[in-house]
């Protein structure tokens, strides 16, 4: 089955400054890549996704970029906040519908 | 649209005992699925269905029985609850499968198993 690894597990920035989470999977049938990102007690929340068909995607602050060949996916935030802060997950799914998910990296951006 | 809602928020259980978790969806979703969250571990997919009468296993499915009798409802059963099912559940609803289509999530069971 597919196996999604994610790095790093923390990550501590400054606010203002860039935060990058890198994502790798296995499974070369994978063609759908979500990001959530999660707050204490609260449902994972997609941020951003992109298809296997498409290299980049930006939506203002967050972008996504995919490379296929090497089986890797990385989201950028840029100019981070401190609400920023939470807990973010990738995703990986050949079915559009049963994801398997990264460990998470818990963002801690400090003012 | 209410949406993907879970039954009960919060729910503590003796080793042993049975229950069932319900979820219920009211945007005529054909995939619906159950994930259960531990710290340090993701979300891990325990059961899923493509539609009603239809359901399959996950990532881990042991200790968790499912049905799919209406589009709607899927309600994930404990059959005799152990210390390792404490967790926090996660039901997850989508239109039919294909690249993209957003995965609506539940805002989460936490259940304790003591």
């Amino acid at each position: 089955g597919e196996n999604v690894e994610q790095h790093p597990s923390t990550l501590s920035v400054q606010e203002g400054d860039s935060a990058v989470i890198k994502c790798t999977y296995s499974d070369s049938a994978s063609n759908y890549f979500p990001w959530y990102k999660q707050e204490l007690g609260k449902r994972p929340q997609l941020i951003i996704d992109i298809r296997s068909n498409v290299g980049e995607k930006k939506d203002q602050r967050i972008a996504v970029t995919l490379n296929k060949t090497a089986k890797h996916f990385s989201l950028h935030i840029t100019e981070t906040q401190p609400e920023d802060s939470a807990v973010y997950f990738c995703a990986a799914t050949d079915s559009g519908y049963a994801l398997n998910f990264g460990k998470g990296t818990s963002l801690l951006v400090t003012p | 649209n209410a949406g993907v809602t879970q039954t009960p928020k919060f729910q503590v259980l003796k080793t042993g005992q049975s229950m069932t978790l319900q979820c219920a969806q009211d945007m005529n979703h054909e995939y619906m699925s159950w994930y259960r969250q531990d710290p340090g571990m993701g979300l891990r997919l325990i059961h899923y269905s493509v539609g009603a009468g239809i359901t399959d296993q996950g990532e881990v499915p042991n200790g968790y029985n499912v049905s799919r009798s209406t589009t709607e409802d899927f309600p994930l059963r404990l059959l005799s609850a152990a210390p390792s099912q404490t967790s926090v559940y996660f039901c997850a609803s989508s239109y039919q499968g294909g690249t993209g289509n957003t995965i609506y999530f539940g805002e989460g069971s936490w259940l304790t198993v003591v």
